[in-house]
């Protein structure tokens, strides 16, 4: 499967500002996807990255608060911006078309995000 | 059973024991099934998957079974290690061009020594 990093490992920010997490993967896939994991929870659908077009939300998650960059097929980025402290979370890129079933999602390592 | 505080539920188990982990899924019209493994500070790790005209699939040391008409899955891990001691989640895509994963709670597996 494709290796997947994403970059910062983890950061500490203050409440109202905005951090861009990066995902790269080693290879070109078909599907980028955002989720985030709050807490002793599962994982949730931000949205789905599309290369050379806007990302697709989930319903709670809108492009203001959460942008989306693909400039790529193996690069991209989430924002999390004017943060307050219900933002803290892992943050995890995943993708779809990069192993030896094209279904399957793989995942990065996520980012852990601590908003004070 | 429920373990409080880390909203999940949890099952301890002997070094050497086998472990079922279950799940249920919400959507009668999905059709391929994912169980990860989600080590502390890691990202969830595929396993193994299944799709909906199977029942049963083996792995290295694991077997899925998915039950449609209850909508029940489960994982089964064979001689259950300290190494496998993680969260475990289910996870299911409604197919067609959908492509997103549906994910369940999650289940935090403990191995004894």
């Amino acid at each position: 499967s494709a290796v997947i990093s994403q970059k910062p490992s983890r950061d500490i920010c203050q409440r109202g500002t905005s951090l861009t997490i990066q995902c790269q993967v080693d290879s070109q896939v078909t599907m980028m996807f955002w989720y985030r994991q709050q807490p002793g929870q599962s994982l949730t659908l931000i949205a789905t990255a599309n290369q050379g077009s806007e990302a697709t939300y989930e319903s709670g998650f809108v492009i203001d608060k959460f942008p989306i960059s693909r400039p790529n097929l193996t690069f991209s980025t989430l924002t999390v911006s004017n943060m307050s402290p219900e933002d803290s979370s892992i943050y995890l890129c995943s993708v779809e078309g990069a192993g030896v079933s094209t279904d399957t999602q793989y995942f990065g390592p996520g980012t852990r995000l601590t908003v004070l | 059973g429920e373990s409080v505080g880390l909203h999940l539920p949890t099952l301890s188990v002997q070094e050497g024991d086998n472990s079922i982990i279950n799940c249920a899924y919400s959507n009668s019209a999905s059709d391929y099934f994912i169980w990860y493994k989600q080590e502390s500070g890691k990202g969830p790790q595929f396993i193994i998957d299944i799709r909906s005209n199977m029942d049963k699939r083996q792995g290295q040391r694991v077997t899925v079974l998915l039950n449609k008409t209850v909508k029940h899955l489960s994982l089964q891990i064979a001689a259950t290690q300290p190494g496998d001691s993680a969260v475990y989640f289910c996870a299911e895509n409604s197919g067609g061009s959908n492509y997103k994963l549906t994910f369940g709670k999650g289940t935090l597996l403990t191995v004894n020594p």
